[in-house]
């Protein structure tokens, strides 16, 4: 398995303003996701966070307005920019560890932000 | 036709019988499937995941796939009220972008009965 965190584990943002959350995992891994997930809710996947190389962004979601870094193996940040109350959610970091035949995917603790 | 389609329930169950979890995927080039528990307010856990036909057991937990049928399930046996959650269902394919990726399911609600 792995051991991940997020911090902040939640906050309230105003209008307009923006948060960085990062994600830390324990050991290196080749995959990072972000996800969001609204109440009630299943998971949307944002983009897959690339060591080394721009972030891969799912159809909705943009660079401008979720920017993500890679610095290394075990740690990304996603920013969410100029936040509305439309961007309130849960959002959560996961990373893909290899086992002999398949990836498996482990999620951090999440985010929970209220933007107000 | 969503890709991966799960009853949202409620599956209500009563404590000690067997709950069946259902899933059905549309890409039949899907690699792998997973099973995923998700308590409110928690994040996802992992609870198994299984690649080819047939069963595969993990203490109280069953997962079945049928590739012809494209189809996944998940049995809880024995029950227990601490097992009320969320069951997320997860696929996983190569595109040919060569980003791996999965996709969940919308989940459906498990409540066990005392």
């Amino acid at each position: 398995s792995a051991v991940i965190s997020q911090k902040p584990s939640r906050d309230i943002c105003q209008r307009g303003t923006s948060l960085t959350i990062q994600c830390q995992v324990d050991s290196q891994v080749t995959m990072m996701f972000w996800y969001r997930q609204q109440p009630g809710q299943s998971l949307t996947l944002i983009a897959t966070a690339n060591q080394g190389s721009e972030a891969t962004y799912e159809s909705g979601f943009v660079i401008d307005k979720f920017p993500i870094s890679r610095p290394n193996l075990t740690f990304s940040t996603l920013t969410v920019s100029n936040m509305s109350p439309e961007d309130s959610s849960i959002y959560l970091c996961s990373v893909a560890k290899s086992s002999p035949v398949s990836y498996e995917q482990y999620f951090g603790p999440g985010t929970r932000l209220t933007v107000t | 036709q969503k890709e991966v389609e799960q009853n949202s329930g409620p599956l209500s169950v009563p404590e000690g019988a067997i709950a069946s979890l259902n899933c059905t995927y549309s890409d039949r080039g899907s690699q792998s499937f997973f099973w995923y528990r998700q308590y409110s307010g928690k994040s996802p856990e992992l609870i198994m995941f299984i690649y080819s036909n047939g069963d595969k057991e993990d203490g109280r937990f069953t997962a079945q796939l049928n590739k012809a049928s494209q189809y996944v399930s998940l049995l809880i046996r024995d029950s227990q009220p601490s097992d009320s959650a969320t069951y997320l269902c997860a696929v996983t394919r190569l595109p040919s972008s060569g980003t791996y990726k999965y996709i969940f399911g919308t989940g459906t609600r498990l409540k066990v009965l005392a």
